[in-house]
């Protein structure tokens, strides 16, 4: 079953913060985070592998929260060069990943 | 270090015939993955490998699709026949588990 991801779509301008939220109806052990800018393949930021584990790639942190079976991404003062679509990838039991249906986000100069 | 390497990275093929799609995963990496990935379904996993061999393939969508991994630095996804709903972007990805690292894909169009 898809992960739920929030919001669908945000717009920022440069210097802004977003949160984007990811969650699952199955237990998790890890989480995945993704960004695949148009045209490209995507890469891989983190993965959070504890609970309330929290890790950080530049400006981008995220967090997981395993007894509510969350995670977020936080993208602080946000840059042109994170434009892309982000996805959250929830490791159940298996080991394969389910990935989340995406966030678009656009950063504006 | 060279990251996934897939081929083609274009193909457009005419419905029925047969396409192969090849994939050469990052050395060292133990786990070897297929994605297709279309507007409609978003990312979705077709079959994942372990050490060269499959370990979950229940999201290949019909028998009309297979994949090989006959060694450790090569994989093959194979459609016969091919039909128009297969046109998508098809990635691999290969991994140790703590990420996976996805290759450029390959745009595949049926006519």
């Amino acid at each position: 079953q898809q992960p739920v991801q929030s919001p669908q779509a945000v717009i920022l301008r440069e210097g802004e913060d977003a949160v984007i939220n990811c969650s699952s109806s199955k237990a998790l052990y890890s989480v995945h985070w993704y960004r695949q800018k148009h045209g490209e393949a995507p890469v891989f930021l983190m993965i959070l592998l504890k609970g309330g584990e929290q890790k950080g790639h530049d400006k981008i942190s995220a967090s997981f929260n395993e007894k509510k079976q969350q995670s977020s991404l936080y993208l602080t003062a946000s840059q042109l060069s994170y434009s892309g679509t982000y996805f959250c990838g929830p490791h159940g039991s298996a080991r394969q990943l389910t990935f989340g249906s995406g966030t678009q986000l656009t950063v504006l100069p | 270090d060279a990251g996934v390497i897939q081929s083609p990275r274009h193909e457009v093929t005419e419905m029925g015939q047969e396409v192969t799609l090849r994939c050469k995963p990052i050395s060292g990496h133990d786990y070897l993955f297929w994605y297709r990935q279309t507007m409609m379904r978003g990312l979705e996993l077709l079959i994942y490998f372990n050490n060269n061999v499959p370990i979950d393939d229940s999201g290949m969508p019909e028998d009309r699709f297979s994949a090989k991994m006959p060694n450790a630095s090569f994989s093959t996804l194979k459609i016969q026949p091919s039909e128009p709903r297969d046109s998508a972007v098809y990635f691999c990805a290969s991994g140790r588990g703590r990420g996976q690292f996805f290759g450029p894909g390959t745009r595949l169009t049926v006519l």
